[in-house]
This record gives C-alpha cells, structure tokens and sequence, in this order.
C-alpha cells in the first residue's frame, strides 16, 4: 500500500498525559498537511511542512501542540498536556505540488476522559 | 477569508439517480483551487474531483462532475447514478490562492459538509 498511514488510529488517554501521533506521506510528497476534524464538522488546518522547513501554523496550534517532520520524511504531531477539548480526529494528507489534490491518510481518533 | 458553505445537512437520493449536493465558496482571490472529498463512515477523506478558477470547462470524473458558475461562486457536484456504496459524508474544500502576500501553500478550507443517503 502506497497511501498515506497514521499511527495509531486510535488514541484514548487520560486528560493531563501527552500523546504522540505519527504520519507517513506518500514516498515522493514533500507537502504534508494535518487538520483536525471534530465531530460534524469539517477538517480545519492546523500545520504544514514542506520537506523538513514547518512553514505554516494556524491558530488553532497553542503551545500544548508541537509538529516535526525530521529528514523530510514522516512527521510528528505531539500534544502535551492534553484536553478533553483536544478530542478530535487528527488527519494527515500528502501533495506532490501546491495545486495538486492532498492524499489524506485514515485519521487518529483521540479520545481525552 | 477563504469561506466554504454548503447548505445541505443531509440529502436522501434513490439509487440509481442523479443528486446535486451543492457548495458556495467565498474569496478574493482570482487564482484558486475547489475540491469534493467523500468521508466514508471509516474516516479516510477520499477525493472525488478538482476544478480550477481559470478552468473554463467542468470537471469530470467518471459519475462525478462539478458545476462550477464562478460569477455565482458555487461549485456544486453532480453525482450521477448514484449507488448505494455512495452513501457518505461528502465535503466542499477550497485551496487558498497565493492573496496579496503572494505565498500560498495550499491548504485546504472546508465546509461542514453533506450527508447523502442513497436509499435502495
């Protein structure tokens, strides 16, 4: 399979832990996007890297939230001190040039009790 | 602001019709992208079809195609005999053009989308 994947695709985790969230792109994307998509609502943008350089973070990244793609390769989305506020589904999506369409991965479902 | 709006909660469709779910767009860019994904009840976001601004045709994608009317700003999809595996969540995105600032990377705005139900 030669699609986006996350790891894992699901988290549950108690309010107050940090969770880490893992994406691998399709082999030759160098853009990666993550969105956060909340129950009955649309995906929302929250960061986006070309190559290893994050070149764009939107608001709805706090300081709790911290993304990295070492070598340009898989990225990271970590959440430290997590919310209950913070669950949500967590998607990654891959593009080979700005105007191309984004490949989206399945998603990590996060639960925070 | 880029601003995607799609009016529809919740269609129903017989099998085998056409149903238009439909999507209104707002920006000041000349230069922009408008997408439809399909979100199964799995979660993957799957994309169905893609229309340029500068486009002067509609787009086709095998039983999908887009009725884009720039003046109006809408960009609705058509989806033609339609099958019960259509049954989906369906979202409206469009990608930022490069604006004023003159940089753009191509993130996507949605809308809160359409839940189509086909009915057998």
């Amino acid at each position: 399979d030669t699609g986006v994947s996350q790891d894992p695709r699901h988290k549950i985790t108690k309010r107050g832990q940090n969770v880490t969230f893992r994406c691998d792109p399709i082999s030759e994307h160098n853009r990666l996007y993550w969105y956060r998509q909340t129950l009955g609502q649309g995906p929302e943008f929250l960061t986006y890297f070309q190559n290893e350089a994050q070149l764009e973070k939107s608001r709805l990244l706090s300081d709790r939230f911290s993304a990295e793609r070492p070598k340009g390769s898989f990225s990271t989305l970590e959440i430290q001190r997590t919310e209950q506020g913070d669950s949500a589904m967590y998607l990654c999506a891959s593009s080979l040039r700005r105007t191309y369409e984004q490949y989206f991965g399945p998603g990590t479902r996060l639960t925070v009790t | 602001a880029q601003k995607i709006t799609q009016t529809q909660p919740g269609m129903f469709v017989q099998e085998k019709e056409a149903v238009t779910l439909d999507c209104t767009y707002d920006t000041s860019d000349q230069s922009y992208g408008l997408f439809w994904y399909k979100q199964p009840s799995s979660g993957e976001m799957i994309f169905l079809i893609y229309q340029g601004s500068y486009d002067e045709q509609n787009a086709t994608e095998g039983r999908y195609s887009l009725n884009f009317q720039k003046a109006r700003k809408s960009a609705n999809l058509v989806i033609s005999a339609s099958q019960l595996g259509d049954s989906a969540m369906y979202f409206c995105a469009m990608r930022e053009g490069p604006g004023a600032g003159g940089t753009s990377y191509g993130k996507l705005t949605f809308g809160q989308g359409t839940i189509l139900t086909v009915h057998p």
